[in-house]
């Protein structure tokens, strides 16, 4: 099946800093999302991005499909960005079998 | 719209126990599924209905595992005669049938057995 690998695994910050966390695909798929989990254990939807560039807040997303990566941006990071950042692809068109990769873990500190 | 809800959100049960968790999907949601987290990973497909039909299973999905969605609204989750290696997050999410499929989760049932 289709493999889903998250870099960097681990990421510690300071309050402001800005980061990038990418997410790699090993074939082509229909669906991409990108979740926070917080401390207590839900998924947060941050973008459905199958392809191009989105923007929300102090967040954006890029997928490049043709090249099987996604990329979401972290701009002035807060303490309350901490968690753990899934992406998670599909294939399937329609019924959304979600993929996920083993996730990054931030830490924000003030 | 409350959401996609589920309940209990946390569970612990004795070794050999049976449980049953709830998920009640976002109102106008088709789709139904559940997913299986495990401590450090990411989650992993379970099962998903499309109304009140289950239509794939992972083989992750024992015979202990049993799903239903009897009238194509809630759903329930029933693990019997658990074990220790069933201790996870239990995950539910919804979806639209259309063109945008964007999957919303619940917060989960946190799943302890001992």
């Amino acid at each position: 099946g289709i493999q889903v690998e998250q870099s960097p695994p681990d990421l510690i910050l300071q309050e402001g800093a800005n980061s990038t966390l990418r997410c790699n695909f090993s074939d082509s798929v229909n669906n991409l999302q990108w979740f926070h989990q917080n401390p207590w254990g839900q998924l947060i939807n941050l973008f459905y991005i199958p392809s191009g560039t989105k923007q929300n807040g102090r967040l954006s997303a890029t997928t490049v499909a043709t090249e099987r990566y996604s990329l979401l941006y972290i701009s002035s990071s807060q303490t309350t960005d901490s968690g753990v950042y899934f992406c998670a692809v599909a294939q399937n068109t329609g019924f959304q079998k979600l993929v996920f990769g083993t996730g990054t873990r931030l830490l924000v500190s003030p | 719209d409350t959401g996609v809800s589920q309940d209990p959100r946390h569970k612990i049960t004795k070794r050999g126990q049976n449980v049953t968790f709830r998920c009640d999907p976002i109102s106008e949601h088709n789709r139904l599924y559940w997913y299986r987290q495990t401590l450090g990973q990411g989650p992993e497909f379970l099962t998903y209905f499309q109304n009140e039909a289950q239509l794939e299973k992972s083989r992750l999905l024992s015979d202990r595992f049993s799903a239903e969605r009897p009238k194509g609204s809630f759903s329930t989750l029933e693990i019997q005669r658990t074990e220790q290696g069933d201790s996870a997050m239990y995950l539910c999410a919804s979806s639209w049938h259309g063109s945008d499929t964007e999957a919303f989760f619940g917060q989960g049932t946190r799943l302890t057995v001992v």
